[in-house]
């Protein structure tokens, strides 16, 4: 089945150490995008791709970057984790941007982030 | 821009009991308009989506929702609710044209009961 995978499920780090996050996709879309969701709060959209193109949200801090290497896959790296940067990352993708009428996203089962 | 509001944190119902989970939206011109499930440690999955083509969409497990212009609203509605249905429910938006990303609502956490 076609789908959207993220590895780990659960990742522990520890104050300031640099942690990667990892999203792939079999449906071949165009666009992925890595959203933060904090405990009884709506998914917070961090960055996306569009192919190669990479669109960062205003707001997002420098602290977090994100990768694309090919269509299959998008990580999510971020350089010096704090503890309010613990939470639930979910990774999603679209055929084409919203606005296009295909732009239903699907999204992942998510990797959830502990920071000691 | 537009946004979403989603109308109670929490909704109670019993197990067979009618679901309505409320959701306003806020834009210039009619956006689409999408409901997605999240259980718990879960990603989100898609419930139904709203692009123009019928005011009433139906989606998966049951549940429908009814786009009403005049009333900005595209409140999500069950006949009948199951244990199973119990989880945060998400209202979401997006522009119809151009590009926009897509602006969730706060959530709505659905509880049911035997």
């Amino acid at each position: 089945d076609a789908m959207v995978i993220q590895n780990p499920r659960y990742q522990v780090t520890q104050f300031g150490k640099p942690v990667t996050l990892s999203c792939s996709q079999t449906l071949n879309h165009n666009v992925m995008y890595w959203y933060q969701q904090k405990s009884s709060q709506a998914p917070k959209l961090l960055f996306h791709y569009y192919d190669k193109d990479f669109n960062n949200e205003a707001d997002t801090p420098d602290n977090f970057q994100s990768r694309r290497p090919n269509t299959s896959f998008c990580f999510l790296d971020i350089r010096s984790p704090g503890l309010g940067d613990a939470a639930m990352y979910l990774c999603a993708t679209s055929r084409d941007r919203s606005g296009s009428g295909l732009d239903t996203q699907y999204f992942g089962p998510g990797t959830r982030l502990t920071v000691l | 821009a537009q946004s979403v509001t989603q109308l109670g944190s929490h909704v109670s119902v019993s197990e067979g009991a009618l679901v309505l989970l409320r959701c306003n939206y806020s834009s210039s011109v009619p956006p689409y308009l999408f409901w997605y499930v999240q259980y718990p440690n879960q990603g989100l999955q898609l419930l139904l989506k709203y692009t123009s083509a019928a005011t009433l969409v139906k989606g998966i497990n049951g549940f429908e929702a009814e786009f009403k212009k005049s009333e900005t609203s595209f409140h999500l509605t069950k006949p009948s609710a199951h244990m199973s249905d119990a989880a945060e429910y998400f209202c979401a938006v997006s522009a119809r044209s151009g590009y926009s990303t897509l602006t969730f609502g706060k959530g709505t956490m659905l509880l049911v009961s035997p």
